[in-house]
């Protein structure tokens, strides 16, 4: 069955890029679906930040006014989350996670999530 | 970008009882495209119903979803000790994707 672990630093100072890594196990990222990054700050709603595709293509919020990259190694079958100029609004837990998606006149349209990591807290804080 | 508010933001019952939880659209959830989740405390969110009213694998037919349009629907007909959570409503209609602010179910 395919799981999704996340890695990458607990503490990130203002300013600076948080990096994440979600590693995928039991599932050949090239046999197809989205693979998102989801956060949820402390005691609220869950928030999409961005999807990507194993050929690189790539959906985001708008809500992150280009501050978010998101990439895939489909060598070591992860893909990654990189967010800009963190401020302590960024302070939240992580989340990867699988997700389908079907093309219908050659657009892409992204689903639900499952399923998800167990999530990673990530702090920014000097 | 969709704006969804679910009620009520806390349901106290006890175990046995049934729950009904509301998640309204501040506009049109095409093709019902809407997602349910249940999440356990120091837990990630678990896919419960997909579609408005499609039960994911594994989960079991307690749990009900229905709706359409911008008012949508999530049924428990008999609490489980694992079903106080938080549960959250998902819509995949038009990007963003957005998620609702959760509404919890607690023991009375």
């Amino acid at each position: 069955q395919v799981q999704l672990q996340e890695s990458g630093p607990g503490l990130v100072k203002p300013s600076e890029t948080l990096s994440l890594t979600c590693g995928v196990s039991g599932y050949s990222m090239t046999d197809g679906y989205y693979w998102g990054w989801i956060r949820q700050p402390p005691g609220k709603g869950p928030e999409w930040i961005g999807s990507v595709y194993h050929n690189g293509n790539t959906y985001y919020n708008p809500s992150l006014k280009g501050r978010v990259m998101i990439s895939v190694d489909t060598s070591k079958n992860q893909f990654s989350l990189r967010l800009s100029s963190v401020t302590a609004a960024d302070t939240a837990v992580y989340y990867c996670a699988r997700h389908p998606h079907n093309e219908i006149r050659g657009v892409v349209k992204i689903y639900w999530f499952d399923p998800w990591g167990q999530g990673t807290l990530v702090t920014v804080s000097s | 970008e969709v704006v969804l508010t679910q009620s009520p933001g806390t349901l106290s019952l006890s175990p046995g009882e049934g729950a009904t939880l509301s998640c309204r659209a501040s506009q049109s959830v095409s093709d019902s495209y809407l997602a349910w989740y249940r999440q356990k405390p120091g837990q990630a969110p678990r896919l419960l119903i997909y579609g408005a009213s499609t039960r994911a694998t594994g989960i079991p037919d307690r749990f009900s979803g229905w709706g359409t349009g911008t008012d949508f629907t999530l049924t428990i007909s008999r609490l489980e000790p694992e079903d106080f959570a938080v549960y959250y409503c998902q819509q995949y209609g038009s990007s963003p994707l957005t998620f609702g602010g959760g509404t919890k179910v607690e023991v009375k």
